[in-house]
């Protein structure tokens, strides 16, 4: 099937630590995106990546971090330097600008974190 | 990326149809309306999206009205795996703010048995 995966569902951190979130597709898209999510708020912007090994800074880009080494995988670090790193963390996909297509995203399942 | 604003909650009975408002009067010419929804900690789904013309899928209709101020998603016959959060988004493809959606506060959609 294809699609987006996202691991693992929770995540449990101490203070201090950091934390690797996984995200990987299938669709043979270009694009991917981070986006994190409070509780009862919309999504907000953390990264973005339109080709492989290049990747923009979002509206909340502190304390995170991400790589683009292959086409179908974009990690985000969340570190230490992130204040306030509880929230529900989305990873999308979409295909490259230019392609002539309206651009939709498309979303994994999610990975819930959650600092102790 | 043009405001949107949509009622923050609605019911439906089961097996009925669900009209969800948007008002979007300030959209632009090349802007287009995109519907997305939610299911409680999940993922936001993909829906449906039209510049001008009514849009259908499997899923929903999209009905925009012919001065783009304002659509209505509709979903013919509303289940109980249909109870989401229903974002309504106006935007312009592939802008240069690296293609963020904005999601606002969205319509809560409570489909009753």
């Amino acid at each position: 099937d294809g699609g987006i995966t996202q691991s693992p569902k929770y995540l449990f951190r101490k203070e201090g630590q950091n934390v690797t979130l996984s995200c990987e597709q299938n669709l043979n898209h270009d694009a991917m995106y981070w986006y994190r999510q409070d509780p009862g708020q919309g999504l907000r912007l953390i990264y973005y990546s339109q080709i492989v090994n290049d990747f923009q800074k979002g509206d909340i880009a502190e304390g995170y971090s991400v790589s683009r080494e292959k086409k179908e995988s974009f990690p985000l670090t969340v570190t230490s330097a992130q204040k306030n790193p509880t929230a529900f963390y989305l990873c999308a996909s979409s295909m490259a600008v230019g392609t002539g297509f309206v651009d939709t995203q498309y979303f994994g399942p999610g990975t819930r974190l959650t600092v102790l | 990326d043009a405001k949107t604003t949509q009622p923050p909650s609605m019911d439906c009975a089961e097996g009925r149809a669900a009209n969800l408002p948007c008002n979007h009067s300030t959209i632009s010419g090349n802007e287009y309306v995109y519907w997305y929804r939610q299911i409680h900690s999940q993922g936001p789904q993909y829906i449906i999206h039209g510049l001008k013309n009514n849009e259908t899928n499997e899923m929903a209709s999209l009905i925009i009205t012919e001065d783009r101020k304002s659509s209505t998603l509709i979903l013919p016959h509303a289940t109980l795996r249909d109870t989401a959060v229903y974002y309504c988004i106006v935007r312009v493809p592939y802008n240069n703010a690296g293609n963020m959606l904005t999601f606002g506060g969205g319509t809560r959609l409570m489909v009753k048995p």
